[in-house]
């Protein structure tokens, strides 16, 4: 089975930019969250859909993020404009019951913004 | 508001020894405290984890102690060997939702 995948792996952005990545959750998972992880912050949930459903976008993050699933086996997660601040590991990560299961994380896409 | 908390945020042992990793929570609703660990330039991975119903959990070198009552748990290493040279998250759970701490980084030197 494939595990959680996730591109482009980096990507690096003008200041002002539109960028979106994508995600494909493990088949037959009906959880799917986004994370960002920096050194300062650690892992911050971004978004967190239960069966393509959005539970949760965010808090903070509202203003310039989206996440989107278009179905159950594809997400993307829209960041405009891009900011410098927002250079970071971007992580998709699936499970089967949310927070009380495995979560299995993608491999990351790599943000930079200058 | 940091809802769960890990310390210390890095530690050094000696290939062999134990090494003891700490946490605690706010939240009382919390009942799902998974243990992820993470290699450097790769992603989180579940290491192991515990359900309020013990107090303890075990799988080889690796056991988690669990207080309810205080809010802390603690993950101990033993015989910690190099290739545990990791980043230690501890995470707890009341629902759909997975609450990080911001890990402790271990380093094992030979």
């Amino acid at each position: 089975d494939a595990g959680v995948t996730q591109t482009p792996r980096h990507e690096v952005a003008e200041k002002g930019q539109t960028i979106i990545l994508k995600c494909e959750p493990v088949s037959g998972h009906n959880d799917l969250f986004w994370y960002r992880q920096t050194k300062i912050q650690g892992l911050e949930l971004l978004s967190y859909f239960r069966s393509k459903s959005l539970m949760e976008d965010g808090g903070a993050f509202k203003d310039r993020f989206k996440a989107e699933m278009l179905n159950s086996s594809f997400s993307t997660l829209k960041i405009q404009p891009t900011e410098p601040k927002d250079s970071a590991v971007y992580l998709c990560a699936s499970s089967g019951l949310g927070g009380q299961d495995e979560q299995y994380f993608g491999p990351g896409t790599r943000l930079t913004v200058l | 508001q940091q809802q769960v908390r890990q310390s210390p945020q890095s530690l050094t042992v000696w290939e062999g020894e134990t090494a003891i990793l700490n946490c605690s929570y706010e939240d009382s609703t919390f009942d799902y405290f998974p243990w992820y660990w993470q290699f450097p330039r790769e992603s989180p991975a579940l290491l192991i984890a515990i359900r309020p119903v013990s107090n303890k959990k075990e799988d080889g070198r690796f056991t988690i102690f669990f207080n309810k009552r205080e809010k802390k748990l603690s993950l101990h290493i033993t015989d910690s060997q190099p290739g545990d040279s990791a980043t230690y998250f501890c995470a707890a759970s009341g629902g759909y939702k997975l609450t990080f701490g911001t890990g402790t980084s271990l380093l094992v030197d030979p």
